[in-house]
C-alpha cells in the first residue's frame, strides 16, 4: 500500500532564505509525482509534475526532483518571499491504469517578512 | 483556457439531511474528473473517479455517491448526511495526455454538518 509523508509539517522562514520541503513515499513503483500549493480554504494550484523517468522539473524559483529508488522528491524554493506561505503537497499516481493519486498531508510554510 | 467550477461555496446541513455538490469543467472534453475530501489535519482522500459519462469508480466505501450526467459534469450525492462527512470537498479534472495529467483543483466546497 503507497503511503505519502511529508516532514516537516509545518516550517517557518524568514523572508529570502532558500529552502527544501521533502517527500517521501513507501512504493518506488510511481507513474508520477506533482507538487501543489494550497492557499488557506482555497483548492489546490499544480506547481510541477515530474513523470518517473524524469530526475527534475524547474518553473522559475520552485525545482522539484524525484529519486525513485529510494522513494523521495524535494521541492526546493529559492529565495522565499512571503507570498510563498501556503502549505505544499506532494501526490504520486501509481502505474499506468489507474487516476488515483496518494497524497501527503502537506507541509505548512511561512515566510516571515 | 480550461476553468472548473464547483458550487455552493459552503453548506451547512443537519445530520440526515441529503447533499448534492456539483462541479462543471469548461474549456476542455472528456476529461478524468475526481471528488477529494480533505478532513482537518488529514490529507486529500480520493472519493470517486470518473474517465467517462456514467462510469464511475468509487474508492473509498460510504454513504456517499457520485454521478456524472454529463461529459463535463460531476455531482457528489448523500441520502442521509452523518457528522463524519463534515470537511472540505474538492473537484479537479485532468487529461490523459499533452499536459502530461497534471490534476487542475476546482475552489472546494466547505461542508458542516450539525
Amino acid at each position: 500500500k503507497q503511503e505519502v509523508t511529508q516532514i516537516p509539517a509545518a516550517l517557518s522562514v524568514p523572508e529570502g532564505e532558500n529552502l527544501v520541503l521533502n517527500c517521501s513515499f513507501t512504493d518506488s513503483a510511481i507513474y508520477n509525482l506533482q507538487w501543489f500549493r494550497q492557499d488557506p480554504g482555497k483548492g489546490l494550484t499544480s506547481l510541477l509534475l515530474i513523470q518517473s523517468s524524469q530526475r527534475e522539473q524547474t518553473s522559475g524559483r520552485l525545482n522539484a526532483s524525484l529519486d525513485k529508488s529510494s522513494g523521495r522528491s524535494t521541492l526546493y524554493i529559492a529565495a522565499s518571499q512571503p507570498g510563498d506561505s501556503a502549505t505544499y503537497l506532494c501526490a504520486v499516481r501509481r502505474t499506468s491504469g489507474t487516476y488515483k493519486y496518494i497524497f501527503g498531508t502537506g507541509t505548512r510554510l511561512k515566510v516571515l517578512a | 483556457s480550461q476553468t472548473i467550477h464547483q458550487w455552493p461555496a459552503t453548506l451547512v446541513q443537519p445530520v440526515g439531511s441529503p447533499l448534492s455538490l456539483e462541479c462543471t469543467v469548461e474549456g476542455t472534453s472528456n476529461p478524468n474528473l475526481y471528488w477529494y475530501r480533505q478532513a482537518a489535519g488529514r490529507g486529500l482522500q480520493l472519493l470517486f473517479y470518473s474517465v467517462g459519462i456514467g462510469q464511475i469508480s468509487s474508492e473509498v466505501p460510504q454513504n456517499l455517491s457520485a454521478s456524472r450526467p454529463q461529459d463535463r459534469q460531476f455531482i457528489l450525492s448523500s441520502k442521509k448526511l452523518l457528522l463524519s462527512d463534515s470537511g472540505f470537498y474538492l473537484c479537479a479534472w485532468s487529461l490523459l495526455a499533452g499536459v502530461g495529467e497534471t490534476q487542475y483543483f476546482g475552489p472546494g466546497t466547505r461542508l458542516l454538518v450539525l
